[in-house]
């Protein structure tokens, strides 16, 4: 099976521009995860579907950050305006069952310059 | 809130030598735990997992990693290491997915350097 799909796998854009990342789940995967890795430091949770509904969006930094996931299927998290701070590897993980694991996908590396 | 203290930022072994990497975990109830390796370039793929059971656990690419709930630990062990193990490791606690909350916590992770 087709793995979870991160593009771009890199972007650089300018702060205060605004960026889009989209993931691909998994077919058939109900449960999709966006996770963070700011430079150096651990891999954070942002926010979790199941579906189209956000079941779990405690890790959100604020509100220039918002995930959707129309259809349930792909989701797209999109950075308006950017800053310095948001620089990192952007994570998509999805699942079916989670008790056997999540499936990451390769990242999508941002620099906000 | 739960945590996970990777010691080791980086690790240079040798080649055929044998590793361990280091988990502590804290968590209030009872754990479930990853080690995933992100290899350069690549996404972050599951080594192993434990949420009950036998507390020695088999993974992939000849990895085991051993649960130890009196030490809160869950470290990662090879008995020799390939060069293609150069990697970064993350060890990750989370809570049982029948109890509702599936967010990951991960460690900083460690860096292993593989040398011939």
């Amino acid at each position: 099976e087709a793995g979870v799909t991160q593009f771009p796998s890199h972007s650089v854009i300018e702060k205060g521009q605004t960026v889009t990342l989209r993931c691909d789940p998994i077919s058939g995967h109900d449960n999709l995860y966006w996770y963070r890795r700011v430079m150096g430091k651990e891999i954070k949770f942002l926010l979790h579907f199941v579906k189209e509904s956000k079941q779990d969006e405690s890790g959100m930094p604020n509100n220039r950050f918002l995930a959707e996931r129309t259809g349930g299927t792909y989701s797209t998290l999109k950075v308006q305006p950017a800053e310095l701070e948001d620089s990192g590897v952007y994570f998509c993980a999805s699942s079916q069952d989670p008790t056997w694991g999540y499936t990451f996908g390769s990242g999508t590396r941002l620099t906000v310059v | 809130a739960q945590s996970v203290t990777q010691p080791d930022i980086h690790i240079t072994v040798s080649e055929g030598a044998s590793l361990e990497l280091r988990c502590n975990y804290s968590y209030g109830a009872t754990p479930y735990l990853f080690w995933y390796v992100q290899s350069p370039g690549q996404g972050l793929q599951l080594l192993l997992k434990y949420f009950s059971g036998d507390t020695l656990v088999q993974g992939i690419k000849g990895f085991e990693a051993e649960f130890k709930r009196s030490q809160s630990s869950f470290n990662l062990r090879k008995p020799s290491v390939h060069w293609s193990d150069a990697a970064e490791y993350f060890c990750a606690v989370g809570a049982h997915p029948n109890f509702g909350n599936e967010k990951l916590t991960f460690g900083t992770g460690t860096r292993l350097t593989i040398i011939p």
